[in-house]
């Protein structure tokens, strides 16, 4: 079993739709949780972190996680063409320490 | 630059060849990571640094595969003799000494004929 599994996808949506995307871990030790955002062709950029479980809200973008489920999840609303990409999922074990990726899902809003 | 620095972006290596990847990092920056990412997969962690020090290797696929990072800044990846199932994105990225965010590098395109 891998330590992080998410649904490769593809998802693709209507402009405007929300958009939920998750990903189940197996180690409780990971404190970190991040959501990572790839362009094809470009590197991972940083969309959001939480620290242990809760939600956290950033714009368009809410990020939650539950610990107890170990189950992570990222909501877009007002979903834009612009937020078509690939979004990773990477719980990490601490501060600036390796973080371990999900597969991605590939996103696609139609507009 | 402002941001991770990787070099070369594009890499067709014939099969047997050895091969270097560079990585500047963001000034100032302690950590530095290395990812494998596949066609279609999310990054795997390969190895990473705190300065010089190489903390953790065990993502390394096998003992053909060498990072190191002499002086605490710039580091190379080293694959040698390489195969057809090294053909990857090689992404680099740091991060400081303290927070928890890690910037990435646009990646090392490796092609492996």
């Amino acid at each position: 079993q891998k330590e992080v599994e998410q649904d490769p996808g593809p998802l693709s949506v209507p402009e405007g739709a929300i958009v939920s995307l998750n990903c189940t871990y197996s180690n409780s030790a990971f404190q970190y949780f991040m959501w990572y955002r790839q362009y094809s062709r470009k590197g991972p950029e940083l969309l959001m972190y939480t620290y242990s479980s809760g939600n956290k809200e950033d714009g368009r973008f809410t990020a939650q996680v539950d610990k107890s489920s170990k189950y992570i999840s990222l909501f877009i609303r007002d979903s834009q063409p612009s937020d078509s990409a690939t979004y990773l999922c990477a719980p990490g074990y601490s501060s600036a320490s390796k973080i371990i990726f999900g597969s991605g899902t590939r996103l696609s809003i139609r507009p | 630059g402002a941001g991770v620095s990787q070099s070369p972006r594009y890499k067709v290596a014939k099969r047997g060849q050895d091969v270097a990847l560079r990585c500047d990092p963001i000034s100032g920056h302690v950590s530095l990571f290395w990812y494998q990412q596949a066609l279609g997969q999310g990054p795997e962690f390969l190895t990473y640094f705190q300065n010089e020090a190489q903390l953790d290797k065990s993502g390394l696929p096998s003992d053909r595969f060498f990072a190191e990072r002499p002086e605490g800044s710039v580091s190379t990846l080293k694959i040698q003799r390489t195969q057809q199932e090294d053909s990857a994105v090689y992404l680099c990225a740091s991060s400081p000494s303290q927070g928890n965010t890690i910037y990435f590098g646009e990646g090392s395109w490796l092609t492996v004929v």
